[in-house]
């Protein structure tokens, strides 16, 4: 069963803190990475999809890298705001699978 | 685009009614995925349908839960003899192909009293 594990669990960062948090999955088999943002009451919402190793995207202060030989992806995020606030997901299939997801990094944004 | 519609929002059950619960994908997405989110965990993956066919029952337990996804109208989740346990929110996804990234709903919340 693919395991896809999420750290920190949760995090507080000041109003203008760049911070990062991390995505770990198999790296045998990989076929992609997708990055969700979730807010309270919301639904997740679509980041990014990452195929290729070393694979960088990046949605105004939001960016991700991928490293598929070791099985990691940074999610960034440059000058934090409250309006980052929200769970972040990391998901990945094996193969041609659904979706397995991680538990989320919760960030909390203090103004 | 009015996106992926989950209906009830909200859904409040006595233990042993029966639960149903309605998801419209997308405008030309025919693959469909439900999700359980219990308190405390992340997303857990039930079933993965595409139009008239089970394509992954795996994590859908095996009695009292079923999906279909028709032809016409909506997927169903359907729990029959709801227990407390089965309170949970469930979302629905859809995705124009199995490799596409996924479109979710509201999600609904079933509460079993």
């Amino acid at each position: 069963i693919l395991n896809v594990e999420q750290s920190p669990q949760s995090l507080h960062v000041q109003e203008g803190d760049s911070t990062n948090f991390t995505c770990s999955f198999p790296s045998s088999n990989f076929y992609a990475l997708h990055w969700y943002r979730w807010e309270t009451a919301k639904s997740p919402e679509a980041l990014f999809v990452m195929t290729l190793n070393g694979d960088e995207k990046k949605k105004g202060r939001i960016s991700a890298t991928l490293n598929t030989k070791e099985g990691y992806s940074y999610l960034y995020i440059k000058g934090s705001q409250p309006e980052d606030s929200a769970t972040y997901l990391c998901a990945s299939p094996s193969g041609n699978t659904p979706l397995v997801f991680g538990k989320g990094t919760r960030l909390s944004v203090i103004a | 685009n009015a996106g992926v519609m989950q209906n009830p929002r909200h859904l409040v059950r006595r233990r042993g009614q029966e639960a149903r619960l309605r998801c419209s994908p997308m405008k030309g997405h025919s693959h469909v995925y439900w999700y359980r989110q219990l308190p405390e965990e992340g997303l857990k993956f039930m079933v993965y349908l595409q139009k008239e066919n089970i394509i992954d029952e795996s994590g859908m337990p095996k009695e009292r839960f079923s999906a279909e996804f028709p032809k016409e109208g909506p997927s169903i989740l359907r729990i029959q003899q709801v227990v407390r346990g089965d309170s949970a929110a469930y979302f629905c996804a859809s995705s124009p192909s199995g490799t596409s990234g996924y479109t979710f709903g509201s999600g609904t919340r079933l509460t079993v009293v």
